[in-house]
Parts: structure tokens; sequence; C-alpha cells
């Protein structure tokens, strides 16, 4: 079974500052890659995935991801944090064998200091 | 299109009832997948249903259950409610198309069981 590491489950920048979150995964097949975000008491949001071609992906919100096959990696960033960019970022990944099974990391909550 | 949505969003119940969530999927989504999530253990992964069958099934006991209607509407069935299973109950469709697995999650039930 697939499983998603994410290091740090609470990360703390300044607003302006670039933000950094990272996630890796285990299969040595690469799977789909997704980045959610959660505010709280809401559902997840998709802010960006990786199927296949480029990849460096860009997402919603000033986010962008980069997929490197190399370390199983798929870290999440963005150049100048913004207080509203304060919520809980899971990343994911799902199999390619179309049976939409999905494995979540355990979450990074980011904070924005001003 | 209007996007996933569950009822009812918020639920008091108390131990040894059962709860009955639903979940109304993106128009064309023929794919549900349900999740559970804690502080505790994070979003783990309940089943997905796909064309009224259960495709994928996580690891809870039987007291949790599921279906799906002919028109991608899905329900979840919680028997002998306990404790621990106070948490947010969170519902996502899929188009389940090749290449396109991304998951469109609605806001949540929350579920309290006293």
């Amino acid at each position: 079974a697939q499983s998603v590491t994410q290091l740090g489950s609470h990360v703390s920048v300044s607003e302006g500052a670039l933000v950094l979150l990272r996630c890796n995964y285990s299969s040595s097949v690469p799977p789909y890659l997704f980045w959610y975000v959660q505010y709280p008491n809401q559902g997840l949001q998709l802010l960006l995935k990786y199927t296949t071609g480029a990849t460096l992906v860009k997402g919603i919100n000033g986010f962008e991801a980069e997929f490197k096959k190399s370390e199983t990696s798929f870290h999440l960033t963005k150049p100048s944090a913004h207080m509203s960019d304060a919520a809980e970022y899971f990343c994911a990944v799902s199999d390619r064998n179309g049976f939409n099974k999905f494995y979540f990391g355990s979450g990074t909550k980011l904070n924005v200091k001003p | 299109k209007a996007g996933v949505t569950q009822t009812p969003r918020y639920l008091i119940k108390t131990r040894g009832q059962q709860v009955t969530l639903s979940c109304s999927p993106i128009s064309g989504h023929r794919s549900v997948s349900w999740y559970q999530q804690t502080p505790g253990q994070g979003l783990q992964f309940l089943f997905e249903y796909f064309s009224e069958t259960q495709r994928n099934k996580g690891n809870f006991p039987g007291r949790f259950s599921g279906r799906q209607f002919s028109n991608s509407r899905s329900e979840m069935n919680v028997s002998t409610l306990e404790l621990g299973d106070s948490a947010l109950y969170l519902c996502a469709s899929s188009p389940a198309t090749a290449g396109e697995e991304t998951q469109y999650f609605g806001p949540g039930t929350r579920l309290l069981v006293l």
C-alpha cells in the first residue's frame, strides 16, 4: 500500500516569506499526486495536481509544486505567504490503476505571522 | 456545476444509536468516497462506491456501511455508535475516468456522539 509522509505537522512563516510544505510518497511507480487545503470547519479544496507531463505544476492562490521522481517528492511552495494562507494542507496520492483509492498524508498546519 | 453536498452538516447522537449521512456528488460523477477525519487519526478512508458497487474499502468495522443509488447519491450508515465515532465525515466525488481521478470534497458532516 502507498504511504504519504508530510514532514512537519506545524509550519510557521511570516507574511511575505516563502512557504515550503514537504511531501514524500512511497511507491516505486509514480502515482497521481495532489495537494488539498482545508480551512477550519470546511471540506478539502484542491490546490493542484500532477498526473503527467510538466513536473512543475501551478495551482490556485499562487501555489505550485514540483514532482521529483528521483526523490519521490511533491513539495508545495508559494513565494510569498499571505495571512489568508493559514490553513491545513494535505498531500494525497492515488495509484494509476483506475481504482480511485486515495492515500492522504497526516497534514501540515500552516501558521502565517503578521 | 453545483459542488458536492452533504446532509446534515451537524449531528448529535448518543451511544448505541445509529446514524445515516447523505452525500450528493457533482453531476456526472460516478464515484463517491467517504472519509473519517479526527484530530488523532487524520483522514482515514472508509469506502468508495462506483456505479452502485463498493469498489474499495478501508479498515473500519462492519458497523460502518454505505450504499450508492442509481443517481450516484450515496449514504453512509454507522450503527451502534461509540464515543470514538465522533468525527468530521467527508464525502468526495470523482468522475473516475482514466487520468481524471481528482476527488472533489463536500463540506462534511460533523458528528458528535455523547
